[in-house]
């Protein structure tokens, strides 16, 4: 089984702080690496996904992937009350998902 | 309003009982899956299918059953085999040519 590791939460953030997740992955050969945001009781929703080494930015949100360290992260700045939630990191491969155990993140205003 | 709709949103099982969980899709998409999610624990897949009548066990697939009769239509059977079944249960789909799997509201079973 592939293996998705997430840096533990929770992670408090003052408002307009960036907050800044972290994900490693076992699978060398992944290619595909997706960024979920759930809130409590609902079900994910996708924010980014990232398939090359670098950065990419949308919005509010850079996701960087870092294929040679098997790591990607997820930045969020500007954080706003409304990004309190648990933010899943998820690597895809033979058309599968990959779930790490999820990072929550609240912001303090 | 194109989508995927899971029902019930709540589902309550008694001891020994089997349950089916419905997911329906409209998208036109040909993958649909599904996944547990247990308190402060990530998605893991039951079982996914990737064109009709045709579909593969997951990490965890013990105690469950699904069919693909249709390509909207991917219900989960959950069997009094699966002994501890309380979870949140999501349903997932992939558009054809696509990575990235878009989610159903999901289902809340809870065990009497």
């Amino acid at each position: 089984q592939k293996e998705v590791e997430q840096n533990s939460g929770p992670l408090s953030v003052p408002e307009g702080a960036i907050a800044s997740l972290n994900c490693t992955y076992s699978d060398r050969g992944s290619q595909s690496f997706f960024w979920y945001r759930q809130y409590s009781g609902k079900s994910p929703e996708l924010i980014m996904s990232i398939y090359s080494n670098g950065d990419k930015e949308d919005g509010r949100f850079t996701a960087q992937l870092n294929k040679a360290s098997q790591y990607v992260s997820l930045l969020i700045r500007d954080s706003q009350p409304s990004d309190s939630a648990t933010y899943l990191c998820a690597v895809n491969g033979d058309y599968k998902l990959s779930f790490g155990a999820g990072t929550t993140v609240t912001v303090r205003a | 309003d194109g989508g995927i709709t899971q029902s019930p949103k709540y589902l309550f099982r008694k001891e020994g009982q089997n349950v089916t969980l419905s997911c329906e899709q409209n998208l036109n998409h040909d993958a649909m899956y599904w996944y547990r999610q247990d308190p402060g624990q990530g998605l893991r897949l039951i079982y996914y299918s990737q064109i009709v009548n045709d579909f593969q066990k997951g990490d965890i697939a013990e105690g469950y059953s699904v069919s693909r009769e249709k390509k909207e239509s991917f219900p989960l059977t959950v069997t009094s085999a699966q002994k501890n079944p309380t979870a949140f249960y999501l349903c997932a789909s992939l558009p054809s040519g696509s990575e990235t799997q878009y989610f159903g509201p999901g289902t809340r079973l809870l065990v009497l």
